[in-house]
């Protein structure tokens, strides 16, 4: 069963990087079927996507953020990560990371599943 | 960016009794759209996809419809586990991929 558990520091000061790192366990970060995507809900408030990385290392990123994200992948050590810079409170949010592609007999992209539990990131002085 | 609002937000009912759910985009998304439940705590975990296709292992007492801009997530009658919050997404215009705003179910 495909695990997916987000890392990283949980308080980012204003104006610096945030970094997080997803470990997938339980299959593949190297399916050639699927997307790997970052989604993060601010407290109080609604889901936001903020971007994909195949393991090829194709990316795409929400356009409201794309000036500030960076996504990589690892795909030795089965991991995906994610950099926003020049945070500030606004992203304060739980990350939470997600395969994203449902394959039956075809394969769709753009739905996310299995999730991760997501983490809370702090931004704050 | 296609906007997704979800009514109502929140939804009042008691065990056994029928949940309909309604999502409704700012544009078509044709059939590209799909419903997740959140319990508290827990990550999302997707229901269905394209509208009305249930994800292998979801209770048949779920079901979607819709097509264009108005989609309904129907739970048939309510178990204690559904009580939960659902949000729909679309596929269909990207970057970037949106979510509506959610509908909580609780109890009544």
């Amino acid at each position: 069963q495909l695990q997916l558990q987000e890392s990283g520091p949980g308080l980012v000061k204003p104006s610096e990087t945030l970094s997080l790192t997803c470990t997938v366990s339980g299959g593949s970060i190297s399916s050639t079927d699927y997307y790997w995507g970052w989604i993060r809900q601010p407290p109080g408030k609604g889901l936001e996507w903020i971007g994909s990385i195949h393991y090829t290392g194709n990316s795409y990123y929400n356009p409201s953020l794309k000036s500030r994200v960076t996504m990589s992948v690892d795909t030795s050590k089965n991991q995906f990560s994610l950099k926003l810079s020049s945070v500030t409170a606004a992203d304060t949010a739980v990350y939470s990371c997600a395969r994203e592609g449902l394959c039956t007999t075809s394969c769709y992209n753009g739905y996310f599943d299995p999730w991760g539990q997501g983490t809370l990131v702090t931004v704050s002085s | 960016e296609i906007v997704l609002t979800q009514s109502p937000a929140t939804l009042s009912l008691s065990p056994g009794e029928r949940a309909t759910l309604s999502c409704r985009a700012s544009q078509s998304v044709g059939s590209y759209l799909a419903w997740y439940q959140q319990k508290p705590g827990q990550a999302p975990r997707l229901l269905i996809y394209d509208a009305s296709n249930r994800v292998t292992g979801i209770p048949a007492r779920f079901s979607g419809s819709g097509s264009g801009t108005d989609f309904t997530l129907t739970i048939s009658s309510l178990e204690p586990e559904d009580f939960a919050v659902y949000y729909c997404q679309q596929r269909s215009d990207w970057p970037p991929f949106t979510f509506g705003p959610g509908t909580k179910v609780d109890f009544k």
